[in-house]
């Protein structure tokens, strides 16, 4: 069964910091994985996927990388802010997604 | 294009009752996946629907069913609740097969049980 990890549990940061968020996985035979965040009580948000064939996707301030042969992936936040405070999720998927259980970013002005 | 809506948004019913949640994809998807989340168990896959066939199940017990209609919107029951069941219930549709495509999510109902 593919376990999913997500180092730190938790990360508070000054505003301005650039941070990383890792995401490591037991099984590389993914199809592809996506990295979510998730305010308080609420729905998650899709930040980028990157299909198995990549290696890099790029949105505004973020990146996410994947290295499918070590089962990791990475999200680099740059110039964070404070409305990037939420829980962030990584999940990856084979026949279904499996999620990690998340890191809680605060980023303090 | 309207996102992913699912009803009803809060919930509380009592121990041995049964619930049905909705959930609409968005405009276009033939996929929706059901996801359950606790602060134990984090995010669980539910199972998911693509054509109104079930296309794969998560580990959890026959008390938990969906079905998907052919305008793709979906349904999930809990038959005979449980004090544990009490969970923010999550949908997300994709364009294709769940696992092969971005999935997008829906805000979710909060159920609870007493």
């Amino acid at each position: 069964k593919q376990e999913v990890t997500q180092i730190p549990a938790a990360l508070s940061v000054p505003e301005g910091e650039n941070l990383v968020l890792n995401c490591s996985f037991t099984d590389s035979a993914i199809y592809n994985l996506q990295w979510f965040r998730q305010d308080p009580g609420k729905g998650l948000t899709s930040l980028l996927l990157i299909q198995s064939s990549q290696r890099e996707q790029t949105s505004g301030r973020l990146n996410a990388s994947l290295d499918k042969s070590s089962g990791r992936s990475t999200l680099y936040i740059a110039a964070s802010q404070p409305g990037d405070s939420a829980t962030y999720l990584c999940a990856v998927s084979v026949n279904q997604f499996y999620f990690g259980t998340g890191t809680s970013l605060t980023v303090i002005p | 294009k309207a996102g992913v809506t699912q009803t009803p948004r809060y919930l509380i019913k009592t121990r041995g009752q049964q619930v049905t949640l909705s959930c609409s994809p968005i405009s276009g998807h033939r996929s929706v996946s059901w996801y359950q989340q606790t602060p134990g168990q984090g995010l669980q896959f539910l199972f998911e629907y693509f054509s109104e066939t079930q296309r794969n199940k998560g580990n959890f017990p026959g008390r938990f069913s969906g079905r998907q209609f052919s305008n793709s919107r979906s349904e999930m029951n809990v038959s005979t609740l449980e004090l544990g069941d009490s969970a923010l219930y999550l949908c997300a549709s994709s364009l294709g097969g769940g696992d092969l495509h971005e999935q997008y999510f829906g805000p979710g109902t909060r159920l609870t049980v007493t």
